[in-house]
């Protein structure tokens, strides 16, 4: 099992739709998840952190289960400019260093 | 602030120049790291730095040095570049390695053609 596992989509949907991506992670001591979003060859930008007891940014609303080992992003009301990749990233550690390992990232088109 | 700094934007090389992209912060970050992303792989760690004369190895660290003499400064070096080099080369770094600190944030990007 890879560490971190994304679907890569592309997710199609239609302006105001819900949409949901979970990723997966193999660490089971992992302790720090994170939401990033990145636009066509721009950088990724932090999206939201993911806490334990789920958080809520706007349309953006992120879960983590540790009992499954993955953490979901639901983005509410699609908007065209939501159209990104959103790649999810897991810390882990690396000779005795904590460092993230991001997942491939899964494709969102939100068309009109 | 700027930010995470990384120069050149685009390079291009021939198969056996060496050649250093170069990253810097201004945020007084102790964490410095450096992933390339390629198609279908996703970003992959290559080098990483937790403080001034710190530096360990990511996942794919083979073809590249890199040192951390300053906090601010972290060059990643190619020895002798190869088409499979051929790259976007990103620059991160964080607060720290720490819960609530390992917030990465990402320089622009530096895209890298071996020929």
């Amino acid at each position: 099992r890879k560490e971190v596992e994304q679907d890569p989509g592309p997710f199609n949907v239609p302006e105001g739709a819900t949409v949901a991506f979970n990723c997966t992670y193999s660490n089971s001591a992992s302790q720090s998840f994170f939401w990033y979003r990145q636009d066509c060859r721009k950088e990724p930008k932090l999206l939201m952190s993911v806490y334990s007891s789920g958080n809520e940014d706007g349309r953006f609303t992120a879960q983590l289960n540790r009992a499954s080992q993955y953490i979901s992003l639901l983005i509410r009301d699609s908007k065209l400019s939501d159209s990104a990749t959103y790649l999810c990233a897991v810390n882990s550690k690396n000779s005795g260093y904590s460092t993230l390992t991001f997942g491939k990232g899964t494709m969102l088109l939100v068309s009109p | 602030n700027a930010g995470v700094t990384q120069t050149p934007k685009f390079q291009v090389l021939k198969t056996g120049q060496s050649m250093t992209l170069q990253c810097a912060q201004d945020m007084n970050h102790e964490y410095m790291s450096w992933y390339r992303q390629d198609p279908g792989m996703g970003l992959r760690l290559i080098h990483y730095s937790v403080g001034a004369g710190i530096t360990d190895q990511g996942e794919v660290p083979n073809g590249y040095n890199v040192s951390r003499s300053t906090t601010e400064d972290f060059p990643l070096r190619l020895l002798s570049a190869a088409p499979s080099q051929t790259s976007v080369y990103f620059c991160a770094s964080s607060q720290g390695t720490a819960p609530g600190a390992n917030v990465l944030t990402f320089g622009a990007g530096s895209r890298l053609t071996v020929l």
